[in-house]
């Protein structure tokens, strides 16, 4: 079955440039999404369609797509920022089926 | 504003069945596909399958196909996800979500599989 692939962690100090990787075989056909969930509360898009950012997201968030890996990176983390993150996509079979990366705890202390 | 309002949290004991709710609106509801993400406790999400409710066109995980049974009812713009009989490992926090690609959120539904 598809994969997508994240680290467990990343921690940044506040200010600094938080980068968040995503791999997995179909990126290169298939678009990257980013979500966000804060402890206690449900996933919000942060990221879609590899490099767009929703309405009301901080433009310190962005995305980027290269082969078979996806980016996303918050520039000048900030402590609210800490969250799990999690990559998502769609296999390339056509079927609609999803697959979500295995999320990355991002610490900004 | 879309909304999707999800039913209340729910304790079952093992081998009860159960049938949580996801009621959308502020949007065509029967234009967009609707999807179904389990999260355990202290895990990841998980994508478990998606419905046209304009068609009733479903897809399921492998991981979960034959476990749950998603469906909806177009006439009252509501998607389900039932279990005929649960486990204790189907404790987690179940979410809804509008969409192929999710861009909105239900408040997700809790839960419990306890004797």
């Amino acid at each position: 079955s598809y994969e997508l692939t994240q680290p467990p962690s990343v921690s940044v100090s506040p200010g600094q440039t938080a980068r968040i990787t995503c791999s997995g075989d179909a990126l290169p056909k298939k678009y990257a999404y980013w979500y966000q969930q804060k402890s206690g509360q449900a996933p919000v898009l942060v990221i879609y369609e590899d490099s767009k950012r929703p309405s009301g997201i901080p433009e310190r968030f962005s995305g980027s797509s290269s082969g078979t890996m996806a980016t996303l990176t918050i520039s000048g983390a900030q402590v609210e920022d800490e969250a799990d993150y999690y990559c998502y996509s769609t296999d390339s079979s056509g079927n609609h089926r999803g697959v979500f990366g295995g999320g990355t705890k991002l610490t900004v202390l | 504003e879309v909304q999707l309002v999800q039913s209340g949290a729910e304790v079952k004991k093992p081998g009860e069945s159960l049938k949580i709710s996801c009621k959308g609106s502020g949007y065509s509801f029967t234009s967009y596909w609707i999807g179904w993400v389990r999260q355990m406790p202290g895990k990841g999400l998980e994508w478990m399958g998606i419905i046209y409710p304009g068609d009733s066109d479903t897809r399921y995980s492998p991981s979960f196909q034959g476990q749950v049974t998603i469906s909806a009812d177009k006439s009252i713009s509501t998607a389900y996800l039932q279990w005929s009989s649960l486990k204790a490992s189907d404790t987690a926090m179940y979410y809804c979500a509008r969409d192929t690609t999710p861009d909105y959120w239900g408040q997700g539904t809790l839960v419990t599989v306890s004797s």
